[in-house]
């Protein structure tokens, strides 16, 4: 069946704007997860939608980033007025959302670069 | 939080047996122990997990001590193909902050 799937695959964009990043998690998964990786770094986590419960925003690093997810579908990570230090790999990844321990499928990221 | 802790890097050849081991000495009762491989420009895959004891499956080996603080991922007969940063995470497996990903640990194999 089809994986995680995140688009765009690159974007470089100029400092000051905003960008949009999107996530098809894998159907039937109520878990969804984002994640930063900054180039030879490990991930970073951003945030985390289970089901219909309010999602874990601890790891938004500022204000100007956010996150939506309708439902169990589609989730969109919004940067807004990026910066430079915003330049890295954004992965998303999605589970059953069931028991612990489960496995996060990870999608293959949007690299974006901040100029 | 239990944090982790690996070594950064680690080389070997094709066809030995590599052994990582990653210590998570604050390791809570309900925590699993999960390795996940990332090749680069890929999102990591998962590789194997358990809780105490050893498992096994068709990629590698994991073994935990019975006080579950460090835990070995052995991968047999390492291929070029093995080449990749391996990670050891420690939570209860349903994302939030517990799955938290260090700097995982560098596998260079050389033929």
């Amino acid at each position: 069946g089809a994986g995680v799937s995140q688009s765009p695959s690159n974007k470089v964009t100029e400092k000051g704007k905003d960008v949009e990043l999107r996530c098809d998690p894998i159907s039937g998964h109520t878990a969804l997860y984002w994640y930063r990786q900054r180039l030879g770094q490990g991930l970073e986590f951003l945030i985390y939608f289970q089901g219909n419960s309010a999602p874990d925003k601890s790891g938004l690093p500022s204000d100007r980033f956010s996150a939506e997810r309708t439902g169990e579908s589609v989730s969109t990570l919004t940067i807004q007025r990026t910066q430079q230090e915003d330049s890295a790999v954004y992965l998303c990844a999605s589970s059953l959302g069931r028991v612990n321990g489960e496995t996060q499928y990870f999608g293959p990221g949007t690299r974006l670069l901040v100029l | 939080l239990a944090k982790t802790t690996q070594p950064i890097s680690m080389d070997s050849y094709e066809g030995q047996e590599v052994n990582i081991t990653c210590s998570h000495n604050n390791i809570a009762t309900n925590d699993y122990i999960t390795w996940y491989q990332q090749f680069p420009s890929q999102g990591p895959r998962f590789i194997i997990q358990g809780y105490k004891t050893k498992v096994t499956n068709e990629v590698a080996s994991l073994f935990i001590p019975a006080d579950r603080k460090s835990s070995t991922l052995s991968l047999p007969r390492v291929s070029l193909s093995d080449t990749a940063v391996y990670y050891c995470l420690v939570g209860e497996g349903t994302g939030r902050r517990a799955l938290t990903f260090g700097s995982g640990t560098r596998l260079q194999v050389q033929p």
